[in-house]
């Protein structure tokens, strides 16, 4: 089945700063790449999300680019501000038998830092 | 648009007792629900999932009699713990989709306390 693979596990920047954050797939047929981000004590949020038929996607300060070769595929914050602090997930769907399952990274913990 | 409501946000019930929690799509009719498991700092875990009108799908490991989920409607999937004890206190999020069962939308979630 798909795991999905995620770094850093924490990530401190300064306002202002950009901040990457890192995912890799192990299932081929994976087509769909989603991230979310989570609020502590609340439920994921999605912020951007990318097919495998695009290499980059934009929304204002957030960008996702994706490798289908290498099987990876980032998160890009630009120009960060102290509410992006959260918990980031990546997750990759549509390969195998449960193509419509999410399987979720393991998170990123970033604090912006003012 | 694509908002789901997931009630109660907490919940703390007795060892034993049962606890219903409702996930509703407020604005699109939501083929697919998914209920999920979060234990403090760590990812979300599938538990089932359901679509409206049959059986839910678990997860390898999940007890369906434990766990019952109903979509009885487009709008509506509830998940009952059932017999509840300590160790299945955990923060517990459903997710909705429609035609596009990639996207899922998330509820709020419930924090579940067993004393």
């Amino acid at each position: 089945g798909e795991n999905v693979e995620q770094h850093p596990s924490t990530l401190s920047v300064q306002e202002g700063d950009s901040a990457v954050i890192k995912c890799t797939y192990s299932d081929s047929a994976s087509n769909y790449f989603p991230w979310y981000k989570q609020e502590l004590g609340k439920g994921p949020q999605l912020i951007i999300d990318i097919r495998s038929n695009v290499g980059e996607k934009k929304d204002q300060r957030i960008a996702v680019t994706l490798n289908k070769t290498a099987k990876h595929f980032s998160l890009h914050i630009t120009e960060t501000q102290p509410e992006d602090s959260a918990v980031y997930f990546c997750a990759a769907s549509g390969g195998g038998d449960s193509s419509y399952k999410l399987i979720f990274g393991s998170g990123t913990r970033l604090l912006v830092r003012p | 648009g694509a908002v789901v409501s997931q009630h109660p946000s907490w919940v703390i019930c007795k060892s034993g007792t049962s606890v219903k929690i409702e996930c509703r799509s407020l604005d699109f009719q939501a083929t697919t629900m998914f209920w999920y498991r979060q234990f403090p700092k760590q990812s979300l875990m599938l538990m089932a999932t359901s679509n409206e009108g049959s059986k839910a799908t678990y997860e390898q490991g999940v007890e369906k009699d434990k766990f019952l989920i109903n979509h009885a409607s487009l709008t509506l999937s509830t998940l009952t713990v059932t017999s509840a004890h300590p160790e299945d206190s955990s923060f517990y999020i459903c997710s909705a989709s429609s035609g596009n069962k990639n996207i899922q939308y998330f509820g709020a979630g419930t924090r579940l306390s067993v004393l």
